[in-house]
């Protein structure tokens, strides 16, 4: 059973803080690594794909990817009140399906004012 | 250009009774998916289209579910003989062929009583 594990929260840090969210995988072989963010009563979007070991910058958002340890961290800096949300961590899986994304129960992150 | 749309936005229904949800995917986007949201849960994939066939039933719940899609275009998800665990939040994504690039609707909110 491939599994995706997050943890669930919350994690509550102030404005301006950095917020980090990680995310553990079962199969060393996966590939592709997305970050969704769900506002509550919303749907998901698309905030940041990794595909390679390292950082990926967009923004006040930094995706870390690390294979070997079969993690990858989501790092928002500046924390802003309007980054609230529960985010969630997908992984395409090696092998098989090309399509298929399975996602983490994700991570409430609040931030206080 | 317009989103992913999905009707109705809210369905209450009797237990026993069937429902059909609806997705308009965004326009060119070949894949399509469904997924089903529990109250404080993870997404739950459930069928994926790609063109108008279905290579991955495999979340399907049970048999009292069923999904269509026509013209590479709307895509139908069924529930029969609804249940009370049914109640779920139906989210559908469609996708340009990009896996991880999914695009969500504003998702279905369906109540059985």
């Amino acid at each position: 059973q491939k599994e995706v594990e997050q943890n669930s929260g919350p994690l509550s840090v102030p404005e301006g803080a950095i917020a980090s969210l990680n995310c553990t995988y079962s199969d060393r072989g996966s590939q592709s690594f997305f970050w969704y963010r769900q506002y509550s009563g919303k749907s998901p979007e698309l905030i940041m794909s990794i595909y390679s070991n390292g950082d990926k910058e967009d923004g006040r958002f930094t995706a870390q990817l690390n294979k070997a340890s079969q993690y990858v961290s989501l790092l928002i800096r500046d924390s802003q009140p309007s980054d609230s949300a529960t985010y969630l961590c997908a992984v395409k899986w090696s092998g098989g399906s090309n399509y298929k994304l399975t996602f983490g129960k994700g991570t409430l992150l609040t931030v206080n004012p | 250009g317009a989103g992913v749309s999905q009707s109705p936005s809210n369905k209450v229904t009797e237990k026993g009774k069937d429902v059909e949800l609806r997705c308009d995917p965004i326009s060119g986007h070949t894949a399509l998916y469904w997924y089903r949201q529990r109250l404080g849960q993870g997404l739950e994939f459930l069928i994926y289209f790609q063109g108008n066939s279905a290579p991955d039933k495999s979340g399907l719940p049970s048999d009292r579910f069923s999904a269509e899609r026509t013209g590479e275009s709307v895509s139908t998800l069924t529930i029969q003989r609804t249940q009370q665990e049914d109640s779920a939040v139906y989210l559908c994504a469609s996708s340009p062929g990009v896996p991880g690039t999914q695009y969500f609707g504003p998702g279905t909110r369906l109540l059985v009583l």
